[in-house]
């Protein structure tokens, strides 16, 4: 499989903390994507990085994309408990893959 | 309203008894996808679609049927559905280019097979 790992696989941090997940894939890609997930529901888009670029920002998200190392790390500052949910990256090569996800959770 | 519509949310079924999940979107999107969600195993691709009549197999299309008839339409088929096929599936759709950007979920299909 093609799909992309996560790192941790699991987070809970105080709200106000910073949160960062890392995500790491096998092939060359296009672009590398964000998603999260709130329990059960459809995944909904937070960031693109394209391949050509090594920084991005959205709000309280940075993500990073290192494509000699294929790795990638989302950055959320002054996390909230509303971040509660769980993080995938997906990588575009003709097909999108999916990692494992990363389980956020933010203590009020 | 942007969107991709799945049907049914939720479905129970028994075992062999054919079903289909119908996915619709309205972006004009030439490329659909479906996925299965279980736990620990992240989203795993079960069929994909670049246009229309062009399908292909993802990570695990067996048990599993799709068609692409027209653009907006890409439904799931489970001609014999069997308990292992007890999961959380997702339709998603974008735009084919070399630099796709961002993909659209549907709120998901929760099939229990008993």
């Amino acid at each position: 499989s093609q799909q992309g790992e996560e790192d941790p696989q699991a987070l809970s941090i105080q709200e106000g903390e910073n949160a960062t997940m890392n995500c790491s894939y096998k092939t060359s890609i296009n672009n590398l994507q964000w998603y999260r997930q709130n329990s059960g529901r459809g995944l909904v888009h937070l960031i693109l990085i394209r391949s050509n670029e090594r920084e991005k920002h959205s709000g309280r998200l940075r993500v990073t994309l290192d494509t000699s190392k294929k790795s990638s790390s989302l950055l959320i500052t002054a996390s909230r408990a509303a971040d509660t949910a769980s993080y995938f990256c997906a990588t575009d090569r003709n097909q999108f893959y999916f990692g494992t996800g990363t389980s956020l959770t933010v203590i009020p | 309203e942007a969107q991709v519509t799945q049907n049914p949310r939720y479905l129970i079924t028994v075992t062999g008894k054919k079903l289909t999940v119908t996915c619709s979107q309205n972006m004009n999107h030439e490329y659909m996808s479906w996925y299965r969600q279980d736990p620990g195993l992240g989203l795993r691709q079960i069929y994909y679609s670049m246009n229309v009549e062009v399908t292909d197999k993802g990570d695990v299309p067996e048990g599993y049927k799709v068609s692409r008839k027209e653009k907006r339409n890409f439904p799931l088929i489970l001609e014999s559905p069997s308990p292992n096929q007890t999961s959380l599936y997702f339709c998603a759709s974008s735009l084919l280019s070399g630099d796709r950007g961002r993909a659209f979920f549907g709120q998901g299909t929760r099939l229990t097979v008993v």
